[in-house]
């Protein structure tokens, strides 16, 4: 079993859904949790990181931890064509040791 | 500000040969990682480096290497490559990976190995 685990999609939406973008993990010991958006031939670049368990929002962007399912979401309102792009979920158990990356869910939004 | 910069994009390369890539972090960034990124295995780490000394290391074989310069510059090596070393090498900085900070990633070298 990895890690990590995040369904790879590719996942296509109309304009103005909302997306739900989840990952499961294995290892308890992750404490640090974090969203990235890569767009194709570039690299990731980050969206959210939260600490520990709980939600985040920013924007149109809300991040959610379980800890005890070990399970952490992604949820995008109001999607847009240019969120279409590929997700990666990555965490770590400190902040000093390298991330661990989901395979990333492919999203398409369609106008 | 100038984001990290890594060269070249592309590169085609022979089976057996040997290749070095090379990443310029973010001005005041310390801390250099590299990730192999693949279609099968997703991203995988391969090294880290703060100030000039290797600091974490993934679970490559020997070929694959790596450094990091005192103006925090950083290269890699893989040498004897195989065919299945092709894939986008992206490498990341941070101000130090204590704490949430994330990292940020250059658009990657995509190697081919024909």
């Amino acid at each position: 079993q990895k890690e990590v685990e995040q369904d790879p999609g590719p996942l296509s939406v109309p304009e103005g859904a909302i997306v739900s973008l989840n990952c499961t993990y294995s290892n308890s010991a992750f404490q640090y949790f974090m969203w990235y958006r890569q767009y194709s031939r570039k690299g990731p670049e980050l969206l959210m990181y939260t600490y520990s368990s709980g939600n985040k929002e920013d924007g149109r962007f809300t991040a959610q931890v379980d800890k005890s399912s070990k399970y952490i979401s992604l949820f995008i309102r109001d999607s847009q064509p240019s969120d279409s792009a590929t997700y990666l979920c990555a965490m770590s158990p400190s902040g000093n040791t390298p991330l661990v990356f989901g395979k990333g869910t492919r999203l398409s939004v369609i106008a | 500000k100038a984001g990290v910069t890594q060269t070249p994009r592309y590169l085609i390369k022979t089976r057996g040969q040997q290749v070095t890539l090379s990443c310029s972090p973010i001005s005041g960034h310390r801390s250099v990682s590299w990730y192999q990124q693949t279609p099968g295995q997703g991203l995988q780490f391969l090294f880290e480096y703060f100030s000039e000394t290797q600091r974490n290391k993934g679970n490559f074989p020997g070929r694959f290497s790596g450094r990091q310069f005192s103006n925090s510059r950083s290269e890699m090596n893989v040498s004897t490559l195989e065919l299945g070393d092709s894939a986008l090498y992206l490498c990341a900085s941070s101000l130090d990976t204590r704490g949430p900070y994330g990292y940020t990633f250059g658009s990657g070298t995509r190697l081919t190995v024909v």
